[in-house]
């Protein structure tokens, strides 16, 4: 079981808008509507950002948005500010037989 | 609120074994399952395990089978994971993260998660 594909980093403005993309399997993202976010800043644990693709938990800002086509989920950050600078990972449940979750590779964002 | 406190950090050589607690607060601590995950330095996240504290047989990575035990005690609402055998590539921070759904139920993501443990394999 690989881990779910993510750009390594992406880069935006103050107010600028960034996507980030999480590409799997038809195992794991393509087919269940199991996705989330995580936001990491160095040295903390991961914070939830986003459930079960694009449901927001309370206390998260609707600057954060998430979505699903096929194989491919994303987050979408919206008039980006300096504090969304952290890593990013995405996870989905996976019908693996040797796991039940799988992870993103992580995707660095840059506030420029 | 919800609480997960985990114990502290660890230097352990190789071939031991390591045990990390996570103590949790602010809700009924039988009424969700928990989750490892650990996070090796610089390197993404990686799904270990899951264990209902309420009872029953955790379930493990494939990649853990064998060298891995998750256990819990309801009297003091702390889940345990222990890592045997211990290689340098095992030296990681170890996160316990709340599954949100109310067991039987799963939810299939992590809610909160306890503040990480690094345990360094060396020589």
């Amino acid at each position: 079981q690989s881990a779910l594909t993510q750009p390594a980093s992406v880069s935006g403005s103050p107010g600028q808008s960034t996507t980030i993309s999480c590409t799997g399997t038809s195992s794991d993202v393509g087919g269940y509507n199991y996705v989330s976010w995580y936001q990491q800043h160095p040295g903390k644990a991961p914070k939830l950002m986003i459930y079960e693709v694009s449901n927001r938990p309370s206390g998260v800002s609707n600057r954060f948005a998430g979505s699903k086509s096929g194989n491919t989920a994303s987050l979408t950050i919206s008039g980006l500010q300096a504090e969304d600078e952290a890593d990013y990972y995405c996870s989905s449940y996976t019908s693996s037989s040797t796991l039940d979750y799988v992870f993103g590779t992580g995707t660095k964002v840059t506030v420029l | 609120q919800v609480q997960l406190v985990q114990s502290g950090a660890e230097v352990k050589k190789p071939g031991a074994s390591v045990k990390v607690s996570c103590k949790a607060s602010g809700y009924t601590f039988t009424s969700h399952y928990m989750h490892w995950v650990r996070q090796a330095p610089g390197q993404g996240l990686e799904w270990m395990g899951i264990i209902n504290p309420s009872g029953g047989t955790p379930k493990y990575a494939q990649k853990f089978q064998g060298r891995v035990t998750m256990t819990r005690d309801t009297s003091t609402s702390t889940v345990y994971m222990e890592l045997s055998s211990l290689r340098s590539e095992d030296t990681a921070v170890y996160y316990c993260a709340r599954d949100p759904g109310m067991i039987p139920k799963r939810e299939y993501y992590f809610d909160n998660w306890g503040q990480g443990t690094l345990v360094t394999v060396s020589s």
